[in-house]
């Protein structure tokens, strides 16, 4: 149990376009969701926190305009990357919980290559 | 905020030998510590966590030891295999597992046949 899914897996896309990245609970409902970006070698850094039904809340740095946010749903949440540039490259990770007393279980990640 | 320094960021062992793993977190007030593998491309993977009322705790050759007053944790992997190559994250989390991580900057483990 506990499985989470990211669609795409990768995705290549020109500068200035918007990619949508979606993460899934598939076997449970996730309250919150959590995204989170790694650049090559680095360290996951945490990009913003979902909850369903609210407002996402962004890390001290992250652009919420540049990345939208939306949990709709207790089993999906997405990430939309607006007007993408080569520098936005990297790759993007979710997590999902069933509570404040849950572990975190990551999703597969989806590559973003801007050309 | 929470800050989590993660050392060493290499660590090249023999097979068979044991490897060790440190993380130093700043906000007294973190109380859960995961520790997370990741292979190239792939999903990190919890593989130990430990909560801020226990000092220590084992999962086979795994093991994690957390002093509270210092404000730091170990990984300890005893018996190193081949297939244990990989890079390692400890993370910080205030109040909850659940609640958001902040991750150190990782260890790349190279286990030597």
């Amino acid at each position: 149990g506990a499985v989470v899914s990211q669609h795409p897996s990768w995705v290549i896309c020109k500068s200035g376009t918007s990619v949508k990245i979606e993460c899934r609970s598939l076997d449970f409902q996730a309250t919150t969701m959590f995204w989170y970006r790694q650049f090559p070698k680095q360290s996951l850094m945490l990009m913003a926190t979902s909850n369903e039904g609210s407002k996402a809340t962004y890390e001290q740095g992250v652009e919420k305009d540049k990345f939208l946010i939306n949990h709709a749903s207790l089993t999906l949440s997405t990430l939309t990357v607006t007007s993408a540039h080569p520098e936005d490259s990297s790759f993007y990770i979710c997590s999902a919980t069933r509570g404040s007393t849950d572990t975190q279980y990551f999703g597969p990640g989806t590559r973003l290559t801007v050309l | 905020g929470e800050n989590v320094e993660q050392h060493p960021s290499t660590l090249s062992v023999q097979e068979g030998d044991s490897a060790v793993i440190k993380c130093t977190y700043s906000d007294s007030a973190s109380n859960y510590f995961p520790w997370y593998k990741q292979e190239l491309g792939k999903r990190p993977q919890l593989i130990i966590d430990i909560r801020s009322n226990v000092g220590e705790k084992k999962d086979q050759r795994i093991a994690v030891t957390l002093n509270k007053t210092a404000k730091h944790f170990s990984l300890h992997i005893t018996e190193t295999q081949p297939e244990d190559s990989a890079v390692y994250f400890c993370a910080a989390s205030m109040g909850a597992a659940g609640n958001k991580l902040t991750f150190g900057g990782g260890t790349r483990v190279l286990v030597k046949p």
